[in-house]
């Protein structure tokens, strides 16, 4: 157990949808990180958030969006789903944006039909 | 734009034996990561290399990094069932291009250790 918490672990909807994916970092990290995982695109950073503001950003659709509260936890909102989107979203966090490992949450599994 | 290549995508092996994976990437970094992930699992760490000539082991793996020859590798030695697995390795980039914390992570070697 990494310490990093992902809710909901699985979500099946409809395409067109929104979905909100929440992130609990590891006590005391600062950072954090959504990746996507899928079969054709493999692992992909998304986007990283360092003490409520934007660090850096990677192949995240307009479609996407994220944010991180003053709590530290985060949340990705994908709206507008294509059958594309379907993949597992991780969270990952780290103690600084200069960091020695990111630690991955158990992910969640997003299906959309 | 940052790429980073596995090699190779699947790994068969047999208990007993050692191999290696290899992981290059294109542009200069000096911090590489590997992961390993168990299949519908999350993403462990395993080493994190963060100069060149560092090496790292951890039971029957070994990690280093050459960042003049921008590669690592993670070894296998006497490989076990257990180690059955996907092992990533992820790339950061310098530490003075402004995006110093966005990983890229490789296509990953599936390794299958049979009995």
């Amino acid at each position: 157990d990494s310490g990093v918490t992902q809710t909901p672990k699985h979500l099946i909807t409809a395409t067109g949808q929104r979905v909100t994916l929440r992130c609990s970092p590891r006590s005391g990290d600062l950072s954090v990180y959504w990746y996507q995982q899928s079969l054709d695109q493999g692992l992909q950073f998304l986007i990283q958030y360092y003490n409520g503001e934007e660090r850096a950003k990677g192949n995240i659709l307009e479609r996407f969006s994220a944010q991180q509260f003053p709590d530290l936890h985060s949340e990705l909102n994908l709206s507008s789903l294509e059958l594309g989107d379907s993949a597992l979203y991780f969270c990952a966090s780290s103690v600084d944006s200069i960091q020695e490992t990111q630690y991955f949450g158990p992910g969640t599994r997003l299906l959309v039909l | 734009e940052l790429k980073v290549e596995q090699n190779p995508l699947f790994l068969s092996m047999q208990e007993g034996k050692n191999y290696t994976i290899y992981c290059n990437y294109s542009t200069t970094s000096d911090r590489l990561y590997w992961y390993r992930q168990d299949p519908g699992k999350s993403l462990e760490s395993l080493f994190v290399l963060l100069s060149n000539g560092a090496v790292k082991q951890e039971g029957r793996l070994m990690a280093s990094l050459d960042t003049k020859a921008r590669l690592s590798t993670l070894h296998i030695t006497a490989a076990v069932h257990d180690l059955s697995a996907t092992y990533f390795c992820a790339v950061a980039p310098h530490l003075n291009t402004g995006t110093a914390s966005k990983l890229t992570f490789g296509t990953g070697t599936r390794l299958q250790v049979t009995l």
